[in-house]
Order: structure tokens, then sequence, then C-alpha cells
């Protein structure tokens, strides 16, 4: 079954240490998003793909940084620049974007990352 | 920028009752979805509106776009624990286009006694 995998699930770090987080789709969507969940703030987003080897900044890019490599592939890292890194990291991707119909956003299973 | 606001922010309701949850919008909508999470997972999508005036329904829930489409809600019928949850609204920021970069509602979390 197709489908979006992040990992690990939970993630624990220390404070000043930088922190890879994964995510693989396997459905052959162009375009990747990463978004952050705090608690009573719903999702806000961090870094998107459109297309491979492109990215841009979404609404809270300070602290982080990705790559796209390959289609199926959209790594985020979590620096030590980043100042309140404690949180649920959803990764998700869709069909279409641009001129095409609207279609949903399908996420993965999320990764919890906490930095002490 | 656009907002979206939430209401209730939570919920419990005694199973087999029904129950709204809204999603009110600072401007216009032109696509809006529908989302339910389980704590601590992914989100799992629902339902998209795009007319106003539109209704979806799925099994027992149901969503409605406003004329206006200013305003959504999500109606659920005869509730059921397998419905409690985090209801979440989202749209995309850029309006009529279609980027994928969708601002989300604060979230509706919903308990279902048995």
């Amino acid at each position: 079954d197709g489908g979006i995998t992040q990992s690990p699930k939970y993630l624990f770090r220390k404070e000043g240490q930088n922190v890879t987080l994964s995510c693989e789709q396997n459905l052959n969507h162009d375009a990747m998003y990463w978004y952050r969940q705090d608690p009573g703030q719903g999702l806000r987003l961090i870094y998107y793909s459109q297309i491979v080897n492109d990215f841009q900044k979404g609404d809270i890019a300070e602290g982080y940084s990705v790559s796209r490599e390959k289609k199926e592939s959209f790594p985020l890292t979590v620096t030590s620049a980043q100042k309140n890194p404690t949180a649920f990291y959803l990764c998700a991707s869709t069909s279409s974007w641009g001129t095409g119909p609207q279609s949903p956003l399908h996420f993965g299973n999320g990764t919890r990352l906490t930095v002490t | 920028s656009q907002e979206l606001e939430q209401s209730p922010q939570s919920l419990i309701v005694q199973e087999g009752k029904n129950l709204t949850i809204n999603c009110t919008s600072s401007k216009t909508l032109y696509g809006l979805y529908w989302y339910k999470q389980k704590y601590g997972e992914g989100l799992i999508f629902l339902m998209m509106l795009q007319k106003g005036g539109e209704e979806k329904s799925h099994e027992k829930i149901t969503a409605k776009l406003d004329e206006k489409k200013q305003q959504s809600s999500l109606h659920i019928t005869a509730s059921q624990p397998s419905h409690a949850g985090i209801y979440l609204c989202g749209a995309d920021q850029k309006g009529s286009s279609n980027t994928g970069k969708l601002i989300f509602g604060q979230g509706t979390t919903l308990q279902v006694k048995p």
C-alpha cells in the first residue's frame, strides 16, 4: 500500500545537537511538506518542496533545514538554532499543486521530538 | 493573512448523541479540508469542500460549506467511541490557488462516552 513513512516515531536529543527526521513517500507525489504541531496551536508550515532539488521556506522555517534530492524523500533537520524544538512533526505530500485541481494532503504518522 | 477559528475547542458527548463542530474563516474559502487525528498520530483526510452550499457525507459524518464560503460545519450523527479524536479544518493559504500550503484551525478534541 502506498503511503508516507516517518521515522523514528519518538526521538530524544540533548539541547545543542542537530537531529534529522526522515520522511519517505511511495505515492509518486511531486509536492512534500513539513508541519509542526504544538498543543492547542494547530499545524504550522515549516518547509515545502514542489519539485526535486527545490524547496521553499514556510511560515516558521528559522532553525530548520531540508533537502530534496529524491522525489520520494524529504528529510528535515532540526538545528541547534531552533529555540523551541520539542514538538510533534508531520510530513505530508500531495499529487496536485499549481493550476491543477485541489487535492488533499496525505500525512505520515509523525515524529515526536523531545529536546532536553 | 487568513485565519481559521474552530469551535468548540473540546467536546464531550454521550454515545449516540449528535454533535457539530464549526470552522470560521477570516476570508473567503476556496477549498476547505476536514481531517481527523488520533492523539500522537497523523491526520486522516475526511472531506474536501469547494463550492458555496456544498455538502458531503461519509458514513455518519456530514460536512457543509456555507453559501458565503466563510464557514464550514462538521456534523456527526449518532456518535460512537470510534469518532473520538481531534478534528481539524484546513484551507489553502493562497485562497483560490492550489499550493498545498494549508493553514489549520487549532483543532476540536472530541470525547465520546460509552
